[in-house]
C-alpha cells in the first residue's frame, strides 16, 4: 500500500520560493512516477509537472516552466516541488500524486502567498 | 496541448438515480483516460483508469466507457456518499490535462 505524506502548510511573501516535500512509503520512489497537481481555492485541478518514465525525464507544464523544479531523493524516498517567484495567484493546495498509475495522492499542502 | 471538457459543470440528482457525466478530449486519446472523485477538503480519489478499468476498492456502481475523444462516467445508483466533484484526466500525451470538473449535488 503506497502512502504519500506531504509537508505542512506554508505562508510566503510575494517573490519568495516554497519547497514542498512528499515522503513515499510502501514503495520506493523509483517504482513510482510522481506528479504534482495544484488546486486554487474553489477551482479545479491543475497539472504542474511530473516524471515521464518513457523518456526518463521530468516534464513541466509550460505555465510553470522556469519557475518550478521537481526533484527526488531516492535515498529517503522523498519527492520535492519547489516553486519560485511566488505571486498571490499561486495560493493553492499542492498535491503529489501517482495519478492513474496506482492512484495515490498526498494529503495536500496549502501554500498561501500574501504580503 | 489536449483540452478536456466535461459536461455538465454541475447538476442535481437524488439518491438512487442513475447519472452520467461526459468528458470530451480535443483530440483522440485512445483509452488513456482516468476519472477521479473529490470531496470538499480532501485529496482526489482515483475511480477509473484506462477509460473503463475500475480501481481496486471502488464500488461496482461506478463504470466508465468510451475511447478516442468521447468518454462517460456512469453511477448506476447514486448513494449519499457519491455527492462530490468528478474530474476526468487524459494521460495520452504531455502536458497532462484535467477536465474542469463536474459538481454533483443533492436535489
Amino acid at each position: 500500500q503506497v502512502q504519500l505524506v506531504q509537508s505542512g502548510a506554508e505562508v510566503k511573501k510575494p517573490g519568495a520560493s516554497v519547497k514542498v516535500s512528499c515522503k513515499v512509503s510502501g514503495y520506493t520512489l523509483t517504482e513510482l512516477s510522481m506528479h504534482w497537481v495544484r488546486q486554487a481555492p474553489g477551482k479545479g485541478l491543475e497539472w504542474m509537472g511530473g516524471f515521464d518514465p518513457e523518456d526518463g525525464e521530468t516534464i513541466y507544464a509550460q505555465k510553470f516552466q522556469g519557475r518550478v523544479t521537481m526533484t527526488e531523493d531516492t535515498s529517503t524516498d522523498t519527492a520535492y516541488m519547489e516553486l519560485s517567484s511566488l505571486r498571490s495567484e499561486d495560493t493553492a493546495v499542492y498535491y503529489c500524486a501517482t495519478l492513474w498509475n496506482k492512484g495515490n495522492w498526498g494529503q495536500g499542502t496549502l501554500v498561501t502567498v500574501s504580503s | 496541448a489536449i483540452r478536456m471538457t466535461q459536461s455538465p459543470s454541475s447538476f442535481s440528482a437524488s439518491t438512487g438515480d442513475r447519472v452520467t457525466i461526459t468528458c470530451r478530449a480535443s483530440q483522440g486519446i485512445s483509452s488513456y483516460l482516468a476519472w477521479y472523485q473529490q470531496k470538499p477538503g480532501k485529496a482526489p480519489k482515483l475511480l477509473i483508469y484506462a477509460a473503463s478499468t475500475l480501481q481496486s476498492g471502488v464500488p461496482s456502481r461506478f463504470s466508465g466507457s468510451g475511447s478516442g475523444t468521447d468518454f462517460t462516467l456512469t453511477i448506476s445508483c447514486l448513494q449519499s456518499e457519491d455527492f462530490a466533484t468528478y474530474y476526468c484526466q487524459q494521460y495520452y500525451s504531455y502536458p497532462l490535462a484535467f477536465g474542469q470538473g463536474t459538481r454533483l449535488e443533492i436535489k
